[in-house]
């Protein structure tokens, strides 16, 4: 199947800080790609859909300004916390399907963030 | 996207079958039913889907009813490899479209 990465793997920061997520569709090209949040013993809530050259459609109560998604290539989406809170701590998983006849969407590793 | 309930979790002895089941009984025409798996940690792996007829690969069999209201996973032969959290979903088959993930059954495979 396609793969998708994520980098960092895991990140650690201050609070007040911003930490950016890259998410990479690494043998494919994604004109959409999705980020998930899951908190512990949680299911994965969806953040927003990230369109290939345009804004970034994002879920009710996920703040734009503080979840910065830039989406500029067709194997490039990143997410950038900006001014983190330790009530951002959560794991961050983003998704991207190849489209053209391909629609099966498939996840990265994710990305633990932990805000200190 | 039509809703799904999945038992919360199940047992299953290493080498037998786990069968996984799933109510989505207000599918529509156009849903396919999707798995995905999510083993500690890590992000949520793919095994199969499917809109009418049974499917089956190298991970796994999908048995969908004839009415579309309800779905089996199938792991024929269950490792300790297998124990994971198991999502059903449905959803159209459309790249843009998301997927909307519920509580998942927490399967756990005993030696």
């Amino acid at each position: 199947g396609a793969v998708v990465s994520q980098h960092p793997s895991r990140v650690i920061c201050k609070s007040g800080t911003s930490v950016k997520i890259e998410c990479r569709s690494l043998d494919f090209q994604a004109t959409t790609m999705f980020w998930y949040r899951q908190f512990p013993k949680q299911s994965l809530m969806l953040m927003a859909t990230s369109n290939e050259g345009s804004k970034a459609t994002y879920e009710q109560g996920v703040e734009k300004d503080k979840f910065l998604i830039n989406h500029a290539s067709l194997t490039l989406s990143t997410l950038t916390v900006t001014s983190a809170h330790p009530e951002d701590s959560s794991f961050y998983i983003c998704s991207a399907s190849q489209g053209g006849g391909s629609e099966t969407q498939y996840f990265g590793p994710g990305t633990r963030l932990l805000v200190l | 996207d039509a809703k799904t309930t999945q038992p919360t979790s199940m047992d299953c002895a290493e080498g037998r079958a786990a069968n996984l089941p799933c109510n989505h009984s207000t599918i529509s025409g156009n849903e396919y039913v999707y798995w995905y798996r999510q083993i500690h940690s890590q992000g949520p792996q793919y095994i199969i889907h499917g809109l009418k007829n049974n499917e089956t690969n190298e991970m796994a069999s999908l048995i969908i009813t004839e009415d579309r209201k309800s779905s089996t996973l199938i792991l024929p032969h269950a490792t300790l490899r297998d124990t994971a959290v198991y999502y059903c979903i449905v959803s159209l088959y459309n790249a843009g479209n998301m997927l909307t993930f519920g509580g998942g059954t927490r399967l756990m495979v005993k030696p």
